[in-house]
């Protein structure tokens, strides 16, 4: 299986910041990426797939990069709303795996 | 709009079968496949399995915990997805949510329902 290693595992900052998630595979899934974000209390909400492309309806101060192993989600200018738990899942093979998550708090 | 909606979660003993829908509106359900993801109290997001559709055969895929004890199955005739649950185990307590794999050459999961919660407990 492939594992899936997100850091931090939490993260403060303040209303305006901008921050990096970084996701690690075990093994090169090329660009077979997604970023998640959920809020408490509700579902998962696609950011980003493809590593970099941005779903329909996401503001651009989401972006993703990477390819291979190394991956990283930034988002500037941090509103409230953007405070959540962020997801990296892998999708390039069975079974698909997911990163444990960072929660992104309010300084 | 696209909208799934989970039903049938609810409190079952250790041992014990439990099924888990999930409605499908707002596209062409019998065009992708779909997912179950399920989220633990307070943990992280774990995949649970995939189902293709009709034209892959409507095969499955799982992950290994629940391999040989839960099924995916579809009706497509009434856009609704489920998840067959068999010998439950305290570890199987969690929110499952379903979710729409995006047609066309990438699979992540586009859409998600709100999730119904299993809890499984004597």
């Amino acid at each position: 299986d492939i594992q899936m290693t997100q850091s931090p595992s939490s993260l403060s900052a303040s209303v305006g910041d901008r921050v990096t998630i970084t996701c690690r595979a075990s093994q090169d899934i090329n660009t077979r990426l997604a970023w998640y974000q959920q809020r408490p209390g509700r579902a998962p909400k696609a950011l980003i797939y493809a590593a970099s492309t941005l779903e329909s309806g996401i503001p651009s101060k989401f972006s993703g990069s990477g390819s291979g192993t190394d991956f990283t989600l930034t988002i500037t200018g941090l509103q409230p709303e953007d405070f959540a738990t962020y997801y990296c899942q892998q999708y390039k093979s069975y079974p698909i795996t997911i990163g444990q998550g960072t929660r992104l708090e309010i300084k | 709009e696209v909208q799934l909606v989970e039903s049938g979660g609810g409190l079952v003993q250790p041992g014990g079968s439990l099924r888990v829908s999930c409605e499908a509106s707002g596209f062409i359900f019998s065009d992708h496949y779909m997912d179950w993801v399920r989220q633990a109290p307070g943990k992280g997001l774990e995949w649970v399995g995939r189902i293709r559709k009709k034209a892959n055969s409507y095969t499955t895929e799982y992950a290994a915990s629940v391999r040989g004890r839960f099924t995916i199955s579809r009706d497509d005739s009434k856009n609704s997805l489920f998840l067959h649950m068999n010998s439950l185990k305290i570890d199987d307590t969690a929110v499952y949510f379903c979710a729409r794999v995006q047609s066309g050459s990438d699979f992540h999961l586009d859409y998600w329902g709100q999730g119904t919660l299993v809890t499984v407990s004597s």
